[in-house]
């Protein structure tokens, strides 16, 4: 188990609805990235936060957005869910970026 | 878009006996890293292997790369029920972003 922690553990959500997931990350890791995971697929990076700072965004739409706090966690916002946003989501954090300790995730499903 | 692709989808074998997957990639990497997931959890960090490094060793682990090749093997010896998972390859480039294969499932049998 890793220190990283992820609320909430799962979440239903209808199409047109806005969604916040949450992330803590381990104790004295300085970045930390979200990913999306589809089923049977590998992570796709959303983005990632360095000391507070975006430093780098995947192919995901302006819809898809972040924060990192002072204290490290992070948080993961989408607007107008879409079906296809249904989706197990990754938090991951690190100390200056890599390796990456994963959060267990968050499932989102989207009707 | 996955960088990554690992080879093969999925791979059946006896406890006891050694598993291999192998990861193939087309840009050039800073690093490259395995890592495995149990039932749709979270990502479970193996093993990294540096651009400049050939085979690293962890446990009953082997990871070898080959970058001429734009690829790399995951070898698990002895293996045990308890390595029945997911396993992911992952690229890491200058900009440090990790990109990740769809994955091999590898069930042990008892």
């Amino acid at each position: 188990e890793t220190g990283v922690t992820q609320s909430p553990t799962h979440l239903i959500k209808t199409r047109g609805q806005q969604v916040t997931l949450r992330c803590s990350s381990q104790s004295g890791h300085n970045t930390v990235s979200w990913y999306q995971q589809a089923l049977g697929q590998g992570p796709q990076f959303i983005f990632q936060y360095y000391r507070e700072e975006e430093n780098g965004r995947g192919n995901f739409p302006p819809r898809f957005s972040g924060l990192q706090f002072p204290n490290y966690s992070s948080e993961l916002n989408v607007n107008a869910l879409e079906l296809d946003d249904s989706a197990l989501y990754l938090c991951a954090s690190s100390f200056d970026q890599t390796p990456l300790f994963f959060g267990p995730g968050t499932r989102l499903t989207v009707l | 878009s996955q960088q990554g692709e690992e080879d093969p989808q999925a791979l059946s074998i006896q406890e006891g006996e050694n598993a291999t997957m192998n990861c193939s990639y087309k840009t050039s990497i800073n690093n490259l890293q395995w890592y495995r997931q149990n039932s749709g959890r979270g990502l479970v960090h193996l093993i990294l292997i540096r651009s400049n490094e050939r085979e690293k060793h962890s446990g009953r682990l082997r990871v070898t790369l080959d970058t001429s090749k734009k690829s790399s093997s995951l070898l698990i010896t002895a293996s045990r029920a308890a390595d029945t998972a997911s396993y992911f390859c992952a690229t890491v480039g200058n900009d440090y972003k990790l990109s990740f294969g769809a994955g091999t499932t590898v069930t042990v049998r008892a």
